[in-house]
C-alpha cells in the first residue's frame, strides 16, 4: 500500500451496534488523525495521536474511542452508533513537527 | 461565531476568470496557515500554505494578513480542472488544525 487506506469505504449501521473503521498508513508518520465532515461544518477533529501508545481528545471526541498500538493503525471505534454520527470519516497523519497533513480516503458511515 | 469562517459559494465563473476567496480566523494566537484542496467525495489535499509574504504556485497565490486575520486565495486564468471545493485551515498548534467549511468554486466552459 502506499499513503493511507480506511476501510470500509461505507458503511450502513443500525444504531446501538458497535463499530470500529480502520487507518492504515505506511509512510512511518508518527501523528494520526480522525476527523468528521458534516455538510456546513467542515471537518472536526475528533481524536489524534502523536505518537504509538499516546492518544488526545479532539474537538468533538464524545462517543468515539481510539487506540495506537503501533505506528501504522490508528482505529476509531463508535461503542454504541447514534444517529447523529452519522458522517463521513477522515483518517489522517502527518510527520511530527510538520504541518501538512495526508487523507485517507473517506468512509461514509449511515446510523439508521 | 466559527473559528474559521469563509464564504460558501458556490462561485460559478467562466474558463479564464479571475476568482479570489478570503478566510478569516478568530484565534489570534494561530500560528499556521493552509489552503486544502477537495474535489468532490474525494479527501482533502494541500493545495498551498500561507505567509505574510505572499505564496505563488503557477496561477495560484496565497496571501496572508495577520492583523486582519484573514488569508485569501486568487485563482487566475481558471481551468475547468480547478472546479473543487477550498477548504481554508488554520493551525494554533500541531494537534489544533481547524478548518473552514469550505468554499465551492465551478468553473463552467
Amino acid at each position: 500500500i502506499a499513503g493511507i487506506t480506511q476501510a470500509p469505504t461505507s458503511q450502513i449501521l443500525a444504531a446501538g451496534r458497535r463499530m470500529t473503521l480502520r487507518c492504515t498508513q505506511d509512510m512511518r508518520h508518527n501523528a494520526m488523525y480522525w476527523y468528521r465532515q458534516d455538510l456546513g461544518l467542515g471537518l472536526r477533529l475528533i481524536h489524534y495521536s502523536n505518537t504509538a501508545g499516546t492518544t488526545g481528545k479532539g474537538e468533538v471526541p464524545d462517543g468515539y474511542s481510539v487506540s495506537r498500538a503501533n505506528t501504522d493503525d490508528f482505529p476509531l471505534t463508535l461503542a454504541s452508533a447514534v444517529p447523529s454520527q452519522t458522517s463521513v470519516y477522515f483518517c489522517a497523519s502527518s510527520s511530527q513537527g510538520a504541518n501538512e497533513q495526508f487523507f485517507g480516503p473517506g468512509t461514509r458511515l449511515t446510523v439508521l | 461565531r466559527k473559528e474559521v469562517e469563509q464564504d460558501p459559494g458556490p462561485f460559478n465563473v467562466p474558463e479564464g476568470a479571475t476568482v479570489a476567496f478570503n478566510c478569516t480566523y478568530s484565534n489570534s494566537a494561530s500560528q499556521s496557515f493552509f489552503w486544502y484542496r477537495q474535489d468532490c467525495r474525494k479527501e482533502p489535499k494541500l493545495l498551498m500554505s500561507v505567509y505574510s509574504s505572499g505564496n505563488e504556485d503557477g496561477r495560484i497565490t496565497a496571501q496572508l494578513n495577520s492583523a486582519s486575520q484573514y488569508i485569501s486565495l486568487l485563482i487566475r486564468d481558471s481551468k475547468l480542472s480547478d472546479s473543487a471545493t477550498y477548504l481554508c485551515v488554520v493551525n494554533t498548534n500541531n494537534n489544533d488544525m481547524r478548518f473552514g467549511a469550505g468554499t465551492r468554486l465551478t468553473v463552467k466552459p
